[in-house]
């Protein structure tokens, strides 16, 4: 384990479902981040959080909504989903945003998602 | 836009071979990181290169850079099956921590 936590690890979802991903760390890090990793593509950064503000919306459609109640924590709450939303979403965190620089990113497990 | 371009895509050996995949990158950086996916698995972070560091060993890792080129590369020596994984650099050109993923390199180490 690598102390981010993420769940569900699989969920599958019909277009008019509203769902959400959790993302729990406790390494004291206070910057967190959602990326989606499609099949065969680079990993796509989406948000990123630094101390609970959100500072990067990475021009991601409105059916993605993300929400920090505090450093540990991380949602991304889902609703209208399209098929082309299918994929691997990743949660990482890193002692700040500035820490990344030198020290990566941690990441967890992964939430597959499949939108039927 | 992708800035951490993998190479090969894929790549298979067999255990005790060494693997050597490549990073390209198109725009100045301040680091490079490589990071390990096994399959359905989050990515775990193996080593980081600074841009004034021209090569770093990690274990059986060696990872090497070449600014002038904008490029980087990645050896894995005397490969095990559990070196199974997709291999991923990437790089961080502002000051803001925020990296850029290529789509990664598969290796394959068969017993």
């Amino acid at each position: 384990e690598t102390g981010v936590t993420q769940t569900p690890r699989h969920l599958v979802m019909g277009m008019t479902n509203k769902k959400s991903l959790k993302c729990e760390q406790h390494l004291g890090h206070n910057a967190m981040y959602w990326y989606k990793q499609s099949a065969k593509k680079p990993l796509e950064l989406m948000f990123v959080y630094n101390f609970k503000e959100q500072t990067e919306n990475n021009s991601v459609p409105s059916r993605f909504s993300p929400e920090c109640p505090n450093s540990s924590h991380l949602f991304l709450h889902l609703h209208t989903l399209q098929p082309e939303d299918s994929a691997l979403y990743l949660c990482a965190s890193s002692q700040d945003r500035g820490a990344a620089r030198n020290y990566g990113y941690t990441f967890g497990s992964g939430t597959r998602l499949t939108v039927v | 836009s992708q800035q951490g371009e993998e190479d090969p895509q894929a790549l298979s050996i067999q255990e005790g071979e060494n693997a050597t995949m490549n990073c390209s990158y198109k725009t100045s950086i301040n680091n490079l990181q490589w990071y390990r996916q096994n399959s359905g698995r989050g990515l775990v972070h193996l080593i980081l290169i600074r841009s004034n560091e021209r090569e770093k060993h990690s274990g059986r890792l060696r990872v090497t850079l070449d600014t002038s080129k904008k490029s980087s590369s990645l050896l894995i020596t005397a490969s095990r099956a559990a070196d199974t994984a997709s291999y991923f650099c990437a790089t961080d050109s502002d000051s803001w921590g925020k990296f850029q993923f290529g789509a990664g390199t598969q290796v394959v180490v068969t017993p």
